[in-house]
């Protein structure tokens, strides 16, 4: 069965500082998606960043990076610079093989920026 | 409009009760989801469209719930006689893609539903 599993359900940085959220995963699959989605206290979730399977680059969007490890089913989200605005729950995500319209969501970690 | 648009935002009912939530997606969008999302929990798949056709239903807790979508964009998600364990912020969430295994969703800001 897929699942996702996110380790830390609370965290706690100052502002400015590197902060990473951990992610692990399983699946049969060879090729697929990964996600991290943030959801602030407005309760909006948006997409921060995404990572391709087969690709051994990992994926970075301004201050967001992953740091996936393949082999060993590990997709962590860095933020670094963390800002106030980066205060939020976050979601690891990726699809079951045998569905292209499903998500499966780990359980979140709330992260707390402090000023 | 601009984004996934949902109301009502807040919704109390007393048990028994039947409620209605709307979710208006962005425009273009051929996907629609619907998700029960519980306190400090990631959301859980209810149910999916595909413009007006619910695909999957599988996700809906019991026959009290029931979704439609009839032109392809606004959507409702019917709740009847509501209980206490329906309480819980429902999202929608519209995709361009009818695959969204590679792409972005989407989301309103929720509506949370009390039921006392």
């Amino acid at each position: 069965a897929q699942t996702v599993t996110q380790s830390q359900p609370e965290m706690s940085v100052q502002e400015a500082e590197t902060v990473t959220l951990s992610c692990t995963y399983d699946t049969s699959e060879n090729n697929y998606y990964l996600f991290w989605y943030k959801q602030p206290p407005s309760r909006q979730m948006i997409l921060v960043i995404r990572q391709e399977a087969y690709k051994q680059q990992n994926a970075t969007e301004n201050r967001f990076s992953v740091n996936f490890q393949k082999a060993a089913k590990s997709f962590s989200l860095k933020i670094s610079d963390s800002q106030l605005g980066d205060t939020a729950m976050y979601f690891c995500a990726f699809p079951p093989p045998d569905s292209n319209y499903q998500l499966i969501w780990g359980a979140g970690t709330k992260l707390i920026i402090k000023p | 409009g601009a984004g996934v648009s949902q109301s009502p935002r807040y919704k109390v009912a007393k048990r028994g009760q039947d409620v209605a939530l709307r979710c208006d997606p962005i425009s273009g969008h051929v996907s629609l989801f619907w998700y029960q999302q519980a306190l400090g929990q990631g959301p859980e798949f209810l149910t999916y469209f595909q413009n007006e056709a619910q695909l999957d239903k599988s996700g809906l807790p019991s026959d009290r719930f029931f979704a439609e979508r009839p032109e392809g964009s606004v959507s409702t998600l019917k709740i009847q006689r509501t209980q206490q364990e329906d309480s819980a912020v429902y999202l929608c969430a519209s995709s361009l893609l009818r695959a969204i295994n590679t792409g972005e969703l989407f989301f309103g800001e929720g509506s949370r539903l009390t039921v006392l």
